[in-house]
């Protein structure tokens, strides 16, 4: 079973409006942490919001908000106010487990959406 | 403060060569992974260095192998270079505690011809 998975290949959104990304989830252990990545066309990751299994509040990053629902196994990241600089891939991912001697698992990535924001 | 600087950029090898990827993380940042993304399967994480030594490693055979130094500079090294392993080589640096967020660099694009 995919342990992310991101449902949603493409979207197309206008300029100004609000966007949000779908993510989903797949872990035993409790103790994880969520992060959202951009990747432009030239390649490079661009790291986005980060939400911690224990964390109460939904995080928050300018922009960018993370609707954490942890029952559901949701992680929806949702960009206000889209701009055309936001095309890209997006990326989430999850890093399960932590430092008790094993070590922590690296960052297990969804398929991505390609978000294309229209003027 | 500088990213994290991969070299080379670009790099076109032919099958069963060797080549060696180079990762320079954030000042400061102790811990370098390593990542393969290709059109088919996607990000795949390689193995995770923490000073100077390996800490995770994920499901790719042993043709694939890094190191790191003392400097936190890090190398990825892959032997017996197969057309499947043409990929984008994405190198990301964090202090190193399980949740911090990982920053990528640009990453090295190696073409197997």
């Amino acid at each position: 079973a995919q342990k992310i998975t991101q449902t949603q290949p493409g979207m197309f959104v206008q300029e100004k409006e609000a966007v949000t990304l779908d993510c989903t989830y797949d872990t035993s252990d409790p103790s994880y942490g969520l992060f959202w990545y951009k990747q432009p066309s030239s390649g490079e990751m661009i790291f986005l919001i980060y939400q911690g299994s224990y964390d109460q509040q939904n995080a928050t990053e300018g922009r960018y908000s993370l609707n954490f629902q942890k029952a559901r196994k949701s992680a929806n990241l949702v960009i206000s106010a889209s701009q055309l600089g936001d095309s890209a891939m997006y990326f989430c991912a999850m890093r399960e487990g932590g430092y008790s001697g094993g070590g922590a698992d690296g960052l297990t990535f969804g398929k991505g959406t390609h978000l294309i924001i229209q003027p | 403060k500088a990213g994290v600087t991969q070299t080379p950029r670009y790099l076109i090898k032919t099958r069963g060569q060797q080549v060696t990827l180079s990762c320079s993380p954030i000042s400061g940042h102790r811990s370098v992974s390593w990542y393969q993304q290709t059109p088919g399967q996607g990000l795949q994480f390689l193995f995770e260095y923490f000073s100077e030594t390996q800490r995770n490693k994920g499901n790719f055979p042993g043709r694939f192998s890094g190191r790191q130094f003392s400097n936190s500079r890090s190398e990825m090294n892959v032997s017996t270079l197969e057309l499947g392993d043409s990929a984008l080589y994405l190198c990301a640096s964090s202090l190193g505690q399980p949740y911090q967020p990982q920053h990528f660099g640009d990453g090295t694009r190696l073409s197997i011809l």
